[in-house]
């Protein structure tokens, strides 16, 4: 079982939907939980991170932890078509400062 | 522009060859790590540097990798005797020390083609 699994998608909605994505993780240890956009053939940029459960708001981005499930999502609203990227959920191992990513969620919006 | 560099962009190169890739951060930060990105998966960690010191390896940096950071800046990550393997997008990040988070700004990375 990898530490932080998440569906690769892909993942297709219409302009102005609302997009859930998903990632589950295996070590209850795990305590920070970053989104990262990528976009096709260049690096990864850091969208949110969270630290504890609940809700963390920034514009039309909202990322949720719920250490009880081992469960992190990123909602976004009003999707627009410039969304379109990979999203890779990450959390730093315990007691390193090395990442452990997900495979990313390739989303397409659709205009 | 602060962000990461790295350069080149893209190598091509014959297997056997050896490759250098080049990482700048960005200038306060005093970490700086190698991942390693193959199709359809998220980059994998394979080293990290604080200042000079290189302080974790993974196991997926074998014998034919070398990284080095000389004067705590930039960094370079070497590949000897390549194989058709090695082929990957070659990421590079920093970040700072303080506090217990550490944030990681990614470079545009370095995709390495190994015919």
């Amino acid at each position: 079982q990898k530490e932080v699994e998440q569906d690769p998608g892909p993942l297709s909605v219409p302009e102005g939907a609302i997009v859930s994505l998903n990632c589950t993780y295996s070590n209850s240890a795990f305590q920070y939980f970053m989104w990262y956009r990528q976009y096709s053939r260049k690096g990864p940029e850091l969208l949110m991170y969270t630290y504890s459960s609940g809700n963390k708001e920034d514009g039309r981005f909202t990322a949720q932890v719920d250490k009880s499930s081992k469960y992190i999502s990123l909602f976004i609203r009003d999707s627009q078509p410039s969304d379109s990227a990979t999203y890779l959920c990450a959390t730093p191992r315990s007691g390193t400062y090395k990442y452990i990513f997900g495979t990313g969620t390739r989303l397409k919006v659709l205009a | 522009d602060t962000g990461v560099s790295q350069n080149p962009r893209h190598k091509i190169t014959k297997r056997g060859q050896n490759v250098t890739f080049r990482c700048d951060p960005i200038s306060e930060h005093n970490r700086l790590y190698w991942y390693r990105q193959t199709l359809g998966q998220g980059p994998e960690f394979l080293t990290y540097f604080q200042n000079e010191a290189q302080l974790e390896k993974s196991r997926l940096l074998s014998d034919r990798f070398s990284a080095e950071r000389p004067k705590g800046s930039f960094s370079t990550l070497e590949i000897q005797r390549t194989e058709q393997g090695d082929s990957a997008m070659y990421l590079c990040a920093s970040s700072r020390t303080d506090g217990s988070y550490n944030e990681q700004f990614f470079g545009p990375g370095t995709r390495l083609t190994v015919l």
